[in-house]
């Protein structure tokens, strides 16, 4: 199984300025790679695929980079509505696993 | 739109079986593959286990000696069993679809609300 390792657990940046999430891969995973985010009582919904690719409808602040076992997710000029939990997830190979998430707040 | 909506028991006693259905509205449920994922209260997500519509699965090596998924293509929903619960089962169920036709290997693009489940005697 790989496990995937997300850092830093919280983070809380203000309104306006730029989030960087970062996610580790146990094993190569090549570009596949997907972030979710998730806010309370709500599934989780896809932003990013393909390590890079923005899902339908997601912003361009959002953006994804990376390959190989590192990943990063960057949130450029936070929004209120960016406050959430986000959650990356490897579809290398079954068994798919997620990392643990990371609790982003805005101040 | 394709919708996808979790139904099932929301409590159960330990040693019982978990139960769920997910029904796909708004879109076939044939040449997608379909996911089961978990949450507990609090915590992260954990993959249970995938169906395509030929009957081939896969699911978690933790799980894999109590769950049994199945697709029922004619009524376009897809059946969770998870047998001898204990309360480290209690979680939010969701099912979920894989992006791409065909593929298993895909990130999941759609999902259902999700449905509580509390395993307590």
């Amino acid at each position: 199984e790989i496990v995937m390792t997300q850092s830093p657990a919280t983070l809380s940046v203000s309104p306006g300025e730029r989030a960087t999430l970062s996610c580790r891969a146990s094993q190569i995973v090549s570009d596949t790679l997907a972030w979710y985010q998730q806010k309370p009582g709500q599934a989780p919904r896809l932003l990013i695929f393909g390590a890079s690719t923005r899902a339908t409808g997601i912003p361009a602040r959002f953006s994804g980079s990376g390959s190989g076992t590192e990943f990063t997710l960057t949130i450029s000029s936070l929004q209120s509505e960016d406050s959430a939990v986000y959650y990356c997830q490897h579809y290398s190979n079954w068994p798919y696993t997620f990392g643990q998430g990371t609790k982003l707040e805005i101040k | 739109q394709v919708q996808l909506q979790e139904s099932g028991p929301g409590l159960l006693k330990p040693s019982e079986t978990l139960s769920l259905t997910c029904t796909v509205s708004g879109g076939s449920i044939s040449n997608y593959y379909w996911s089961w994922i978990r949450q507990p209260p609090g915590k992260g997500l954990e993959w249970i286990g995938y169906i395509y519509r030929s009957g081939s699965t896969n699911y978690n090596p933790y799980l894999k000696s109590r769950v049994t998924i199945s697709l029922d293509t004619s009524s376009n929903q897809l059946s969770l069993r998870l047998t001898s619960v204990t309360a480290a089962d209690t979680a939010v169920y969701y099912c979920a679809r894989s992006k791409l036709l065909f593929s298993p290997d895909n990130p999941f693009d759609i999902w259902g609300q999700g449905t509580m489940v509390t395993v307590s005697a």
